[in-house]
């Protein structure tokens, strides 16, 4: 089976600093993995995904991931923090035949200080 | 192009009563699957349906079902509604085929509350 674990419920930085988000998975098989984020009162958005390709993605608003299978990692970063950022952040794995079922982290708040 | 659409977007509901929540789906997006967000449990998969066939599900209980209709719209049902089912439930479509691609995109939610 799979799971998802996020370390850090709420993680705090200051406008212009790194953010870091971190993420460890554990699957019997070759995953697919996922970060989303949530603002207030909206759906989820897809930041990045990694299915197997290059290890270090890309995504949008500037943030990217790197899969480290030896370390069952998916950490989110982005150089530097706006104030636009401040959201809720999902980690999430799934297998290539789930079709849309996705296993979920716990989330992650991000909250950015001016 | 339209994104994914859930009605209502609000409700409240009392005990034992039942509801129904609608999604319609990205146009030309064949899977739809629904999401329980609750701040203790978090997100947790409900069931998938793909061509009006379900093809995944998740450890619900019974009283929880859906279905798809021809045209990729899909509807899900709480009977005998708990205090515990009180949750913002979200839908999401996707292009996913047989093979999952992966990416799923999400509608706003409708927003349950049982009293």
């Amino acid at each position: 089976a799979q799971s998802v674990t996020q370390l850090g419920s709420h993680v705090s930085v200051s406008e212009g600093a790194l953010v870091l988000l971190r993420c460890n998975y554990s699957s019997s098989v070759p995953p697919y993995l996922f970060w989303y984020v949530q603002y207030p009162n909206q759906g989820l958005q897809l930041l990045l995904k990694y299915t197997s390709a290059a290890t270090l993605v890309k995504g949008i608003n500037g943030f990217e991931a790197e899969f480290k299978k030896s370390e069952t990692s998916f950490h989110l970063t982005k150089p530097s923090a706006h104030m636009s950022d401040a959201a809720e952040y999902f980690c999430a794995v799934s297998l290539y035949n789930q079709g849309g079922k996705l296993i979920f982290g716990q989330g992650t708040e991000l909250s950015v200080k001016p | 192009k339209a994104g994914v659409t859930q009605t209502p977007r609000y409700l409240i509901k009392t005990r034992g009563q039942q509801v129904t929540l609608s999604c319609s789906p990205i146009s030309g997006h064949r899977s739809v699957s629904w999401y329980q967000q609750t701040p203790g449990q978090g997100l947790q998969f409900l069931f998938e349906y793909f061509s009006e066939t379900q093809r995944n599900k998740g450890n619900f209980p019974g009283r929880f079902s859906g279905r798809q209709f021809s045209n990729s719209r899909s509807e899900m049902n709480v009977s005998t509604l708990e205090l515990g089912d009180s949750a913002l439930y979200l839908c999401a479509s996707s292009l996913a085929g047989t093979i999952n691609t992966g990416e799923l995109f999400f509608g706003e939610g409708s927003r349950l509350t049982v009293l």
